[in-house]
C-alpha cells in the first residue's frame, strides 16, 4: 500500500523560503506525476505543480517564478521550494501522487490517487 | 487557465436523499473531469475519473456524468458517511484546476 509522508517547516516569516519534502513508501516511484497542492479556506484547492521521475516539471503559472519541485529518485522523495513567501502563501500544503488510466490512444485520465497528510504552513512576521 | 465552477456551494440533505452537484468548465474539456470527496481534516479522495468512471471501492450510489463543459455528480440514497465537501478537477490541461467545492451538510 503506497503512502506518502511529508515534512517541513510550518512557520515562516515573510520573504523566507518554504521547503517541504515528501517520501514515497510502499510502491513504485517511476511512472507517476508527483504533485504538490495547497489548500486555503478562501481559495480552496490550488494545484502547485508536479514532477515526473525523470525530473521534468510542470508548474502553475501563477507560482512559476517562485516554485521549484525537485525529485530524488535514489530516496524516492520529491520536494517543494517556494521562495519569497507572503501571508498569501499561508495554507495547508499536501503532496500527492498523480496517476491515471490510459484510455483512447493518446489519452490519459489523470487523477490524484494518493495524498500525504498535509502540512500547515503559516507565514507571519 | 481552465476555470472550474460548482453549484451549489453548499446544500443540506437528509439520509436517503438524492443530491446532484454540478461543475462547469470555462472551456471544453471532453471527459477529463475528476470528482473528489474531502472530509474535515482529511485529504481529498478521488471518487470518479473520466467524468463517469468509478474508482474501485467507491459505492455505486455515486454517479458522474457529463462531457464538454458541463458535468454532474449525483449521490443516490445519501448515507451518513457521504456528508463531506466535493470538488471537481479538470485533467485536460495544466494547471490542473479544481472547482471551489460543494459542501453537503446534514439537514
Amino acid at each position: 500500500q503506497v503512502h506518502l509522508e511529508q515534512w517541513g517547516a510550518g512557520l515562516l516569516k515573510p520573504s523566507e523560503t518554504l521547503s517541504l519534502t515528501c517520501a514515497v513508501y510502499g510502491g513504485s516511484f517511476s511512472g507517476y506525476y508527483w504533485s504538490w497542492i495547497r489548500q486555503t479556506p478562501g481559495k480552496g484547492l490550488e494545484w502547485i505543480g508536479e514532477v515526473i521521475d525523470r525530473g521534468t516539471t510542470t508548474y502553475n503559472p501563477s507560482l512559476r517564478s517562485r516554485v521549484t519541485i525537485s525529485v530524488d529518485t535514489s530516496k524516492n522523495q520529491f520536494s517543494l521550494r517556494l521562495t519569497s513567501v507572503t501571508a498569501a502563501d499561508t495554507a495547508v500544503y499536501s503532496c500527492a501522487r498523480g496517476g491515471g488510466v490510459a484510455a483512447r490512444p493518446g489519452d490519459y485520465y489523470y487523477f490524484l490517487d494518493v495524498w500525504g497528510k498535509g502540512t500547515s504552513v503559516t507565514v507571519s512576521s | 487557465d481552465i476555470q472550474m465552477t460548482q453549484s451549489p456551494s453548499s446544500l443540506s440533505a437528509s439520509v436517503g436523499d438524492r443530491v446532484t452537484i454540478t461543475c462547469r468548465a470555462s472551456q471544453r474539456i471532453s471527459d477529463f473531469l475528476n470528482w473528489y470527496q474531502q472530509k474535515p481534516g482529511k485529504a481529498p479522495k478521488v471518487l470518479i475519473y473520466s467524468a463517469s468512471s468509478l474508482r474501485p471501492g467507491v459505492p455505486s450510489r455515486f454517479r458522474g456524468s457529463g462531457s464538454g463543459t458541463d458535468f454532474s455528480l449525483t449521490i443516490s440514497n445519501l448515507q451518513p458517511e457521504d456528508f463531506a465537501t466535493y470538488y471537481c478537477q479538470q485533467s485536460y490541461g495544466t494547471p490542473r484546476t479544481f472547482g471551489p467545492g460543494t459542501k453537503v451538510e446534514i439537514k
